[in-house]
């Protein structure tokens, strides 16, 4: 176990609806990262969260946003929803580190399905 | 930002020693090279991380040749467990963060 932990574990939406998912970091992490896993694809980097402020973006659009709080939790919000938002949404924590050796711990997943 | 190649699938029949390659030809000075497990359905689980030579734990063994051009990946007797997607990564540690870039991985099936 990792001690990161997401939820909801699944969720259905529509074409057009809002999500959000929510992320709990391993204790002692102040860096939060997250991944859209499409079925049968390695994890796609969203973003990364470092002290409440994004740190870093993938090639995403604006409608992907987040937040981190300063307890270190994380959201990630998708407004407009399409079907092609349909995968596994992935957080990881990690310790920032000078050296570079950061290792990023995954939480267990949110399956979103958008009809 | 370093790209990786592996292969994409793998057989190997229980008890046997696994080895999976990877090539990360553009590999930056002060990048890492870090091994995920995936099980279906599950977040990525940690393996194992080096920066060169050897590195070894309690489930694997990594190892890095002076170039640093590629990895391996060793998973000393395998069982039908440890059926999975290993995933190959080279961190790029571009303007202060840590862009994580996954590619298809390596799906292995251990056959009994």
């Amino acid at each position: 176990e990792t001690g990161v932990t997401q939820s909801p574990t699944h969720l259905i939406k529509t074409r057009g609806q809002q999500v959000t998912l929510r992320c709990s970091s391993q204790s002692g992490h102040n860096t939060v990262s997250w991944y859209q896993q499409a079925l049968g694809q390695g994890p796609q980097f969203i973003f990364q969260y470092y002290r409440e402020e994004e740190n870093g973006r993938g090639n995403f659009p604006p409608r992907f946003s987040g937040l981190q709080f300063p307890n270190y939790s994380s959201e990630l919000n998708v407004n407009a929803l399409e079907l092609d938002d349909s995968a596994l949404y992935l957080c990881a924590s990690s310790l920032a580190a000078a050296d570079n050796q950061e290792t990023q711990y995954f939480g267990p997943g949110t399956r979103l399905l958008v009809l | 930002l370093a790209k990786t190649t592996q292969p994409i699938s793998m057989d190997s029949y229980e008890g046997q020693e696994v080895n999976i390659t990877c090539s990360h030809n553009n590999i930056a000075t002060n990048d890492y090279i870090t091994w995920y497990q995936q099980f279906p359905s599950q977040g990525p689980r940690f393996i194992i991380q080096g920066y060169k030579t050897k590195v070894t734990n309690e489930v694997a063994s990594l190892f890095i040749p002076a170039d640093r051009k590629s990895s391996t990946l060793s998973l000393p007797r395998v069982s039908l467990s440890d059926t999975a997607v290993y995933y190959c990564l080279v961190g790029a540690n571009s303007g202060g963060y840590q862009k994580v870039t996954f590619g298809t991985g390596t799906k292995l099936q251990v056959i009994p």
